[in-house]
């Protein structure tokens, strides 16, 4: 079963906008990581968040974790057609010796040029 | 540095049929996890192996197995395919360290008729 859920669904905007998509989860994590597939593939790992920060960056993403709320936001800055993708949240869990990752339903980001 | 690979890309059985999957792992890394996603949904952890013995395993049937071998690589078996056994199926390796980023494949597409 999935941990969590993200939202929007779907989102259309523009190249130049900003896309903002949230990240919603059940249990207490050690982290939260954001990973991008394009057209059915594989998946690209984006960026790691751990428990005990608030927010990262890296390039035109921001992250945002809020452990009280079991949330987590990822913003895209000036996005480009390139961006055009699915993205999911994935929230590790910890067992014995490993962790294993577990995924929202992912928003389908659609970016026009 | 090179990254995850599995093989075939594409692959079509009939219900009943056995499948193998194959991944080889990126440089480095000794642990490897297995992900079955439907079309439109986030992938679903199936198990991970590391030091070549299953470390975890998610809510899927004893058909499903897997095999880990001395220079990391892994395979995916499935026994007695059934249509909802196709899928995207995902490899991902990561260094043993609890929780840290997984690597992702580019992936099988299993279709089963």
């Amino acid at each position: 079963s999935q941990q969590g859920e993200e939202d929007p669904q779907a989102l259309s905007i523009q190249e130049g906008e900003n896309a903002t998509m949230n990240c919603s989860y059940k249990t207490s994590i050690n982290n939260l990581q954001w990973y991008r597939q394009n057209s059915g593939r594989g998946l690209v790992h984006l960026i790691l968040i751990r428990s005990n920060e608030r927010e990262k960056h890296s390039g035109r993403l921001r992250v945002t974790l809020d452990t009280s709320k079991k949330s987590s936001s990822l913003l895209i800055t000036a996005s480009r057609a390139a961006d055009t993708a699915s993205y999911f949240c994935a929230t590790v869990v910890i067992y014995n010796q490993g962790g294993k990752l577990i995924f929202g339903q992912g928003t389908e980001l659609s970016v026009k040029p | 540095e090179t990254g995850v690979t599995q093989s075939p890309t594409h692959l079509i059985k009939t219900r009943g049929q056995q499948v193998t999957l194959r991944c080889s792992s990126q440089s480095g890394h000794n642990t490897v996890s297995w992900y079955q996603q439907a079309l439109g949904q986030g992938p679903q952890f199936i198990f991970q192996y590391y030091r070549e013995e299953e470390n975890g395993r998610g809510n899927f049937p004893p058909r499903f197995s897997g095999l880990q071998f001395p220079n990391y690589s892994s395979e995916l078996n499935v026994n007695a395919l059934e249509l909802d056994d196709s899928a995207l199926y995902l490899c991902a390796s990561s260094r043993w360290d609890r929780g840290e980023t997984q690597y992702f494949g580019p992936g099988t597409r299993l279709l089963v008729l």
